[in-house]
């Protein structure tokens, strides 16, 4: 248990509909991070948080991706219109300034 | 961009053999983490390497930072099947505050 939580673990949608995914970081930390993982590949940045402040997003961030941290603690991220290339494993981590970062377990969505 | 590549992609060997796995970044680093994702799992930080030149031991592993701060190296001795996983370089290019993840060495140990 690394305590970072994910929910939900596993996510089953219909092409065109939209998901929302929630992480909760460990609580101290004040950065967090989303980020994708396909099959045979390394997580791939998509965006961090400083407590509430979204810094960066990643190029690869389409118009269809939202995320939120809204009181510096909780994320989400959201994906509208869903397309089949949008599977995939979602992982959050937090972290420390300075020091490592923390995975959840991830969401794997499976866009049909 | 920055890109961070990492050799062999796969590498398969004989418990108590030993495994190496190269990073390499285009762009200088101000560190660069590694980490270990099981089949199945998410990645778990093994390391943090700062200093250029930087060694540093973690029992059978031996983790390197070169000179010139654009390249690592993971080195296990005496593999276990308990090493099997993917193995991934990470880095935070100066003054950035994102790690870029490189795509990973896929380790099988066979017993």
């Amino acid at each position: 248990d690394t305590g970072v939580s994910q929910d939900p673990r596993h996510k089953i949608t219909k092409r065109g509909q939209n998901v929302t995914f929630r992480c909760d970081p460990i609580s101290e930390h004040n950065r967090l991070y989303w980020y994708r993982q396909t099959l045979g590949q390394g997580p791939e940045f998509l965006t961090y948080f400083q407590n509430e402040a979204q810094l960066e997003k990643s190029r690869l961030l389409s118009d269809r991706f939202s995320a939120e941290r809204p009181k510096g603690s909780f994320s989400t991220l959201e994906i509208q219109r869903t397309e089949q290339g949008d599977s995939a494993m979602y992982l959050c981590a937090s972290r420390l300034i300075g020091t490592e970062a923390f995975f959840g377990q991830g969401t794997r969505l499976t866009v049909v | 961009g920055q890109q961070v590549m990492q050799i062999p992609q796969y590498q398969h060997v004989q418990e108590g053999e030993d495994f190496t796995t190269y990073c390499n970044s285009s762009t200088t680093l101000s560190n660069i983490q590694w980490y270990k994702q099981r089949p199945g799992g998410h990645p778990v930080f093994l390391i943090q390497l700062v200093k250029s030149g930087e060694v540093k031991k973690q029992k059978r592993l031996t983790f390197q930072f070169g000179e010139a701060k654009k390249n690592s190296s993971l080195h296990i001795t005496a593999t276990q099947t308990t090493d099997v996983g993917t193995y991934f370089c990470a880095g935070l290019r100066n003054y950035g505050q994102n790690f870029v993840f490189g795509p990973g060495t896929r380790l099988s140990v066979l017993p």
